[in-house]
């Protein structure tokens, strides 16, 4: 089965300090996107960051970067100079293209707190 | 532009009725997907349609169906509704069905069944 694992539920971080939210993933596909989706309270899914797997080189924007470990199935975040804006729930998800169907598996999500 | 649409906000419905949700997606957009997101999760795949063909579908039961209009906009129906149904049901739009076009989601539409 395709999964994607996200072990940790909570994380706190203070303002302008750096977080890395962990994620693990499981596909037999060779051809897969990989990426980082935020949901704020508003409930809209936005997208962070995104990592093509072949793609050497880590994805960044801005204060947001990605260790992508494609033999570990790796793909962590992390997120520098953390602002109170950045609290929400994390997905880690990924797409894989088989021709049939391009849907994203999601994992269950972290909720990332600020403190001030 | 208008980003993904997606009506009704909210709404209740009772055990055994029956829901339709609708979702507008990006203009040019072709491909729109439907998910279902239960409180503390992750969102589901529940379908997804490009050409107004369904082109994928998620672990779901026959009591959910969709389609897609000439227009590119789409219809999610649930039937026979059960308790379990409540979720935030999240519509997306891409360009086209390949993984390189991002999908764009749309606000969501919270369903509770009482």
């Amino acid at each position: 089965a395709q999964t994607v694992t996200q072990s940790q539920p909570e994380m706190s971080v203070q303002e302008a300090e750096t977080v890395t939210l962990s994620c693990t993933y499981d596909t037999s596909e060779s051809d897969y996107y990989l990426f980082w989706y935020k949901q704020p309270p508003s409930r809209q899914m936005i997208l962070v960051i995104r990592q093509e797997a072949y793609k050497q080189q880590n994805a960044t924007e801005n204060r947001f970067s990605v260790n992508f470990q494609k033999a570990a199935k790796s793909f962590s975040l992390k997120i520098s100079d953390s602002q109170l804006g950045d609290a929400a729930m994390y997905f880690c998800a990924y797409r894989v293209n088989t021709g049939a169907n391009s849907k994203l598996t999601f994992g269950k999500g972290i909720t990332l707190s600020v403190r001030p | 532009d208008a980003g993904v649409t997606q009506s009704p906000t909210h709404l209740i419905k009772t055990r055994g009725q029956h829901v339709t949700l609708r979702c507008s997606p990006i203009s040019g957009h072709k491909s729109v997907s439907w998910y279902q997101q239960v409180l503390g999760q992750g969102p589901q795949f529940i379908f997804q349609y490009y050409e107004k063909e369904e082109r994928g579908r998620g672990n779901f039961p026959d009591r959910f169906s969709a389609r897609q209009f000439p227009n590119y906009s789409s219809e999610l129906n649930v039937n026979a509704l059960l308790l379990g149904d409540s979720a935030l049901y999240l519509c997306a739009s891409s360009l086209a069905q390949a993984i390189s076009y991002e999908q764009y989601f749309g606000p969501g539409t919270r369903l509770t069944v009482t």
